[in-house]
């Protein structure tokens, strides 16, 4: 198994809601990522999570909150969004930690719509 | 700043031609080399990476690159492209001295001809 399982693709929500992005992998990574990709653009790294803790959090407001509940999985809370944060959001895993290492294995994505 | 540029928006190419997508970074020392694949509404995959040693690089899918030190550019090259080559790429740098940040450039949609 050689992939990154997102669910949902697709998520509409309102200002005042509260749901969660889910991102799995058993390919025995000790990394995993949260990217946010907005339309025609580059991802931009929001979260790292090194052998489950969190290692790097790249200034993102605190309406998103992420959570690694075991090695497999990560999941980002999302609450109190706002329109501008509509965007693709990535997950991605890797085996190693560490630039120097990384085979960034993608998932397919979750595309948020906050209206 | 480091910084990565892929100095075209967009490429269109007949099937069957060659391609040549431009990468060049701005950094003191060779940092880590990669090239990214973005078919529509998916996520990215990995094309090929340069850390050290041999100079050209090969890929998945028929992908090349070459990494030009007095130049700062890591070029992606195919002999021949498919309609199923249509995506956008992405070149991005890794910083020896950045544990997980990837510098990404802006990317490149390629748009291919029938």
């Amino acid at each position: 198994d050689t992939e990154v399982t997102q669910t949902p693709k697709h998520l509409v929500m309102g200002m005042t809601n509260k749901k969660s992005l889910k991102c799995e992998q058993h390919m025995g990574h000790r990394a995993m990522y949260w990217y946010k990709q907005k339309a025609k653009k580059p991802p931009e790294l929001m979260f790292v999570y090194s052998y489950e803790k969190l290692s790097i959090n790249e200034s993102v407001p605190s309406r998103f909150s992420p959570e690694c509940p075991n090695s497999s999985l990560l999941n980002l809370h999302l609450h109190a969004l706002q329109p501008e944060d509509s965007a693709l959001y990535l997950c991605a895993s890797s085996f190693g930690t560490g630039v120097q290492n990384e085979k960034l294995f993608f998932g397919s994505g979750t595309q948020l719509s906050v209206l | 700043a480091q910084s990565v540029t892929q100095p075209d928006i967009h490429i269109t190419v007949s099937e069957g031609a060659s391609l040549e997508l431009r990468c060049n970074y701005s950094y003191g020392a060779t940092p880590y080399l990669f090239w990214y694949v973005q078919s529509p509404g998916q996520g990215l995959q990995l094309l090929l990476k340069y850390f050290s040693g041999d100079t050209l690089v090969q890929g998945i899918k028929g992908f090349e690159a070459e990494f030009k030190r007095s130049q700062s550019s890591f070029n992606l090259r195919k002999p021949s492209v498919h309609w199923s080559d249509a995506a956008e790429y992405f070149c991005a740098v890794g910083l020896p001295d950045s544990n997980y940040q990837l510098i990404w450039g802006a990317g490149t949609k390629l748009i291919i001809k029938p």
